[in-house]
């Protein structure tokens, strides 16, 4: 167990639905991390943010945007949904504000599947 | 462009022997390094990092190299067993805070 949190586990939806992916991270870490993972895709990284400013974006869509609330939670939104969206998605999280200087936890992914 | 790339095809491998995974990189020049092993399903589990300056870490049974002249990472698991099958992912700096992941490559250790 990483210790980070994702809600919910499975989510399906219909085209053009919007949804919200939570993530709880690590006590005391300040950095939270989004990925897509598709088959044909790999992991992707979607966006980071620490202690509740955004600090990179990665291949995020003008449809997807994050936020990072005081308690450090955060959510995912992926709106107008579409077929492509359907994939993992996990969230991620580090003590400091560089992932790559630092091991990333990942939480157990929340599953979407737009029909 | 930038690009990592990682053996796409599966690894096959009898237990007890020496798996060694590839992680090439173009365009890039990381200060860091970092093995990742994920199982189906579940998010991927941190294994090892490694800086530029360090030309091999290990941790008990896995060694990293990271030649930075080739831009290239080896991971090895000696002594492979079974529970030691699943994918494994390298995850390199692009500069900034992005962190870059490879496709990753399957590992079957048959015992």
């Amino acid at each position: 167990d990483s210790g980070v949190t994702q809600t919910p586990k499975h989510l399906i939806t219909a085209t053009g639905q919007r949804v919200t992916l939570r993530c709880s991270p690590r006590s005391g870490d300040l950095s939270v991390y989004w990925y897509q993972q598709s088959l044909d895709q790999g992991l992707q990284f979607l966006i980071q943010y620490y202690n509740g400013e955004e600090r990179a974006k990665g291949n995020i869509l003008e449809r997807f945007s994050a936020q990072q609330f005081p308690d450090l939670h955060s959510e995912l939104n992926l709106s107008s949904l579409e077929l492509g969206d359907s994939a993992l998605y996990f969230c991620a999280s580090s003590a400091t504000s560089s992932g790559v200087h630092n091991e990333q936890f990942f939480g157990p992914g929340t599953r979407l599947t737009v029909l | 462009s930038q690009k990592i790339e990682q053996n796409s095809e599966a690894l096959n491998i009898q237990e007890g022997k020496t798996a060694t995974l590839t992680c090439n990189y173009t365009n890039y020049s990381p200060a860091y390094l970092q093995w990742y092993r994920q199982d189906p399903g579940r998010g991927p589990v941190f294994l090892l990092l490694i800086r530029e300056n360090e030309k091999e870490k290990r941790k008990e049974r896995l060694k990293v190299t990271f030649d930075t002249t080739l831009k290239q990472s080896l991971f090895h698991i000696t002594a492979s067993q079974p529970a030691d099958s699943a994918t494994y992912l390298c995850a390199l700096d692009t500069g900034g805070f992005k962190t870059i992941f490879g496709a990753g490559t399957r590992l079957f250790v048959k015992a």
